[in-house]
């Protein structure tokens, strides 16, 4: 049980284009997702917490306009990186929690490449 | 102060060798301790989950938390070079956001 989806595994899209990346709760209702990103070699770095049915609360640093969450339902999030550009390529990875008896599961994470 | 601090390593072992991997935190609030072994390139994946002190032993993991020193650790019986991942340790209050370590790369060699 407590499995999180993530979809695609990986893109690669056109400097300036927009990409949108899905994290589904599959076996369990998830009011909050948490969205990181991560550098080679570094530790996960948390961008923002996904609300279902309100909006995203940001972390410190991280642009809000640039990176939309949309928490439509309590199985779906999703984290649209708008005008991206090269430096936004990095490894995306979105995670929920079933059951305060259980750990967080993540999702098997996206790789952006930005051209 | 970071509020989770965990050696980068790397941490290199022979096969079969006992590995102990660990973390100190400062925030005594901190209830629920998890540990994740990421392989390159993948989400990072829930090995052990723990919110009170003591041992938890799930086949060759066994993980250790003592709230009194703010220590947490998790050993690797038997290891493997399959073991060969990054092993982060995270804690948090509750339903709030995870707070992680920086991560120990794990180097089994055959």
């Amino acid at each position: 049980g407590a499995v999180v989806s993530q979809h695609p595994s990986w893109v690669i899209c056109k400097s300036g284009t927009s990409v949108k990346i899905e994290c589904r709760s599959l076996d369990f209702q998830a009011t909050t997702m948490f969205w990181y990103r991560q550098f080679p070699k570094q530790s996960l770095m948390l961008m923002a917490t996904s609300n279902e049915g309100s909006k995203a609360t940001y972390e410190q640093g991280v642009e809000k306009d640039k990176f939309l969450i949309n928490h439509a339902s309590l199985t779906l999030s999703t984290l649209t990186v708008t005008s991206a550009h090269p430096e936004d390529s990095s490894f995306y990875i979105c995670s929920a929690r079933a059951d305060i008896h259980y750990g967080y599961t993540f999702g098997s994470g996206t790789r952006l490449t930005v051209v | 102060q970071k509020e989770v601090e965990q050696d980068p390593g790397p941490l290199s072992v022979p096969e079969g060798a006992i590995v102990s991997l660990n973390c100190t935190y400062s925030n005594s609030a901190f209830q629920y301790f998890m540990w994740y072994r990421q392989y390159s390139r993948k989400g990072p994946e829930l090995l052990m989950y723990t919110y009170s002190s003591g041992n938890k032993e799930d086949g060759r993991f066994t993980a250790q938390v003592d709230k009194s020193s703010k220590y947490i650790s998790l050993f690797i019986r038997d290891s493997q070079p399959s073991d060969s991942a990054t092993y982060l340790c995270a804690v948090n209050t509750g339903f709030q956001k995870l707070v992680f370590g920086t991560g120990t790369r794990l180097l089994v060699s055959p």
